[in-house]
């Protein structure tokens, strides 16, 4: 079945590091790729997407681009801020099945 | 609001009892999920409502879960004979359709004594 798998955390970085959260995928179809985002205390929310091999999704300085040939959508930030601390969740969303899969999280620090 | 709806937000009960969990989606939004998060855990996938199509229900853990979508919009999640285990944050999200992105609730925080 479709499956995500992202880089256990917890993350921890100072601020205006770059940040790389790898994502890697499973599907039998031509999914939609997602990253979700948690911040403290706060409902999920979409924070990119992507639907289509070589599409690359941004949003607030973060980018991850759709790469088909090594199933992965890395989440990167060239410089993080504290207020980017958060739970990052990447998902795929399967056009044949619908059903929209979650990897497991990463927590993500950032120190000032 | 025009947001995902979801009550209670918080709910404690005892080991044994019923509980009933309530999500109103967004107006027009066809697709309509369930999931679970555990304390420092990812998202659990449980029950999935597209339209009029049959539910996707292989993510419903035991047969104590069980969900209905009445008229296409509002759902409600039932864990009949509660135990310790089942204490975790319920999540709703509609969507819009079968591609895009899921819009979620703030959750129902259950906590079962």
């Amino acid at each position: 079945g479709d499956s995500v798998t992202q880089m256990e955390g917890p993350v921890t970085l100072s601020e205006e590091a770059f940040l790389t959260i790898n994502c890697t995928y499973t599907a039998t179809g031509y999914p939609s790729l997602f990253w979700y985002v948690q911040y403290p205390g706060e409902g999920l929310q979409l924070l990119l997407k992507a639907t289509k091999a070589d599409d690359k999704g941004s949003n607030k300085g973060f980018e991850a681009t759709y790469r088909k040939e090594t199933t992965s959508f890395h989440l990167e930030k060239g410089s993080v801020q504290v207020s980017d601390s958060a739970v990052y969740f990447c998902a795929l969303r399967d056009t044949g099945g619908f059903k929209t899969i979650f990897g497991a999280g990463t927590r993500l620090f950032v120190k000032a | 609001g025009a947001g995902v709806s979801q009550s209670p937000s918080n709910k404690v009960t005892e080991k044994g009892k019923d509980v009933e969990l309530r999500c109103d989606p967004i107006s027009g939004h066809t697709a309509l999920y369930w999931y679970r998060q555990s304390l420092g855990q990812g998202l659990e996938f449980l029950i999935y409502f597209q339209g009029n199509s049959a539910p996707d229900k292989s993510g419903l853990p035991s047969d104590r879960f069980s969900a209905e979508r009445t008229g296409g919009s509002v759902s409600t999640l039932t864990i009949q004979r509660t135990q310790q285990e089942d204490s975790a944050v319920y999540l709703c999200a509609s969507s819009p359709d079968s591609i895009g992105e899921l819009f979620f609730g703030e959750g129902s925080r259950l906590t079962v004594l």
